[in-house]
C-alpha cells in the first residue's frame, strides 16, 4: 500500500470552530490533493499542491485553506466550520508529470459539524 | 475538461464477467483513460488505465474503441468484493491542473451471489 495517512479519521466539531485535517505521505510525490465526498456528488476537488508552498484552488475551495510547508504534509483548514462542510474528506497523492501514472488515496476523514 | 458518461448503476452475478461502459466522445489525442473504483467506506483505488491499445492487469482489462470515443472496463469474474462505484476519468497528459483527476458520479456495481 502507498504510504499515505490521514488524521484524524473521525472528528466532530462545533459550528464556527477552526478545524485542521492532515495528510501525510512517505512517497515523496510532488502533487497532493484534497477532495470532499458528499452523497450524490462523487468526489470534488477542494485544493491541490504541486510542491512545497505551491498550492492552487479546485472546484469547491470556498471556506477552505491549505498549507504545504514540507513535501510530506498537506494540511486542510476550515477556518470557521459550517454544517455544509460536514463531509468525508480524502487526500490523494500523484505524480502527474505524465498521465501515465496512478493516484493513491487515503482512507478518508469523516468530519461532522454540529 | 473532457467529460465521460457512465450508467448510474449495473448489476452482475457472482463469477460472471462484467462489462462497464464509458463514453468520452470529446476525448483529445493526448488524454489517457483511467478507471478507479471505490469500495464502501474506503478511498478510491486505481484499477487500470490506457491510451489507445487494450490493456490487461491482474484486476481487470480495458478495451478502448478504435476511435477512442468509448471504452469498456472488463471484470472477468465478478466477486462480491468487486461491488463498488467505478469511475471512468480522462486525464490530460500535461502537468499542472490539466493532469488533475476530476471525478464524475461513476457506475455503482452490485454483485449478486
Amino acid at each position: 500500500d502507498a504510504g499515505i495517512t490521514q488524521s484524524p479519521r473521525h472528528k466532530v466539531t462545533e459550528t464556527g470552530t477552526p478545524v485542521t485535517l492532515r495528510c501525510h505521505q512517505t512517497e515523496n510525490h510532488r502533487y497532493m490533493y484534497w477532495y470532499r465526498q458528499d452523497p450524490g456528488h462523487g468526489l470534488r476537488l477542494i485544493h491541490y499542491s504541486y510542491g512545497v508552498k505551491d498550492t492552487d484552488k479546485g472546484e469547491v475551495s470556498d471556506g477552505y485553506s491549505v498549507s504545504r510547508s514540507k513535501t510530506e504534509d498537506f494540511l486542510l483548514t476550515l477556518e470557521s466550520a459550517t454544517s455544509s462542510q460536514t463531509s468525508v474528506y480524502f487526500c490523494a497523492i500523484m505524480d502527474p508529470s505524465g498521465a501515465n501514472t496512478e493516484a493513491f488515496f487515503g482512507q478518508g476523514t469523516r468530519l461532522t459539524v454540529v | 475538461d473532457a467529460k465521460t458518461t457512465q450508467p448510474n448503476s449495473m448489476e452482475s452475478n457472482e463469477e460472471e464477467p462484467v462489462h462497464l461502459p464509458c463514453n468520452h466522445s470529446t476525448i483529445s489525442g493526448t488524454d489517457y483513460i483511467h478507471w478507479y473504483r471505490q469500495l464502501p467506506s474506503q478511498g478510491p483505488e486505481y484499477v487500470i488505465h490506457g491510451l489507445t491499445s487494450n490493456v490487461n492487469n491482474r484486476m481487470a482489462s480495458l478495451a478502448i474503441a478504435e476511435d477512442r470515443k468509448s471504452s469498456t472496463l472488463i471484470l472477468h469474474r465478478a466477486t462480491l468484493r468487486d461491488a463498488a462505484v467505478y469511475y471512468c476519468i480522462l486525464r490530460a497528459n500535461y502537468g499542472g491542473s490539466q493532469g488533475n483527476l476530476i471525478f464524475g458520479k461513476g457506475t455503482k456495481l452490485s454483485v449478486k451471489p
